[in-house]
């Protein structure tokens, strides 16, 4: 159980174009999902935390209007990079939290490679 | 910084040692949770410790946690080749507001055969 998808695994796309990504929680619902983004052989950053039905809240010095988040259900959230440049290529890695549990173990997707050429 | 630290950034073993690697925090905390990572990959939970408890195991993993310091620890034993990954510690603030993740910088471990 607590599994979460992301799709795509990699997307190539090229400069000026918009790129979105799809986060799903399969066998349990998600009140929050999270956004992270991490470069080679660095950690992992906080970018936005998104709560069903509401809007999404972001990290100081992220851009929400470069990064637009949707989280529309209780297992789908989708990260939109807007006119996307070659520094927004990154690894994106979503997680959920499921809303039964008291503390707050988040479950990971697999991450989302995007280079922006 | 959002990031923890942690150390050491790198560690090289043989198969059967013992990897121990630590982490440190600023704030107080409601938990503290340990990750890891294959390369490129994503994120597989190994751990959580809470900041009532000590001491936490797991198969060959042991965990440990001051909170008077800041810091946590966590061992592997008998390390094999497939351990070779990075391990994040993570934190959940107390003032977290909606339960958000603070990630340290992670270990990366090698362990050869």
């Amino acid at each position: 159980g607590a599994v979460v998808s992301q799709h795509p695994s990699w997307v190539i796309c090229k400069s000026g174009t918009s790129v979105k990504i799809e986060c799903r929680s399969l066998d349990f619902q998600a009140t929050t999902m999270f956004w992270y983004r991490q470069f080679p052989k660095q950690s992992l950053m906080l970018m936005a935390t998104s709560n069903e039905g509401s809007k999404a809240t972001y990290e100081q010095g992220v851009e929400k209007d470069k990064f637009l988040i949707n989280h529309a259900s209780l297992t789908l959230s989708t990260l939109t990079v807007t006119s996307a440049h070659p520094e927004d290529s990154s690894f994106y890695i979503c997680s959920a939290r499921e809303r039964h549990l008291s503390f707050n173990e988040q479950f990971f997707g697999p991450g989302t490679r995007l280079t922006v050429l | 910084s959002q990031q923890g630290e942690e150390d050491p950034q790198a560690l090289s073993i043989q198969e059967g040692e013992n990897a121990t690697m630590n982490c440190s925090y600023k704030t107080s905390i409601n938990n503290l949770q340990w990750y890891r990572q294959n390369s490129g990959r994503g994120l597989v939970h190994l751990i959580l410790i809470r900041s009532n408890e000590r001491e936490k195991h797991s198969g060959r993993l042991r965990v440990t946690l001051d909170t008077s310091k800041k810091s946590s620890s966590l061992l592997i034993t008998a390390s094999r080749a497939a351990d070779t990954a990075s391990y994040f510690c993570a934190t959940a603030p107390l003032s977290g507001g909606y339960n958000k993740l603070i990630f340290g910088a992670g270990t990366r471990l090698a362990v050869h055969p």
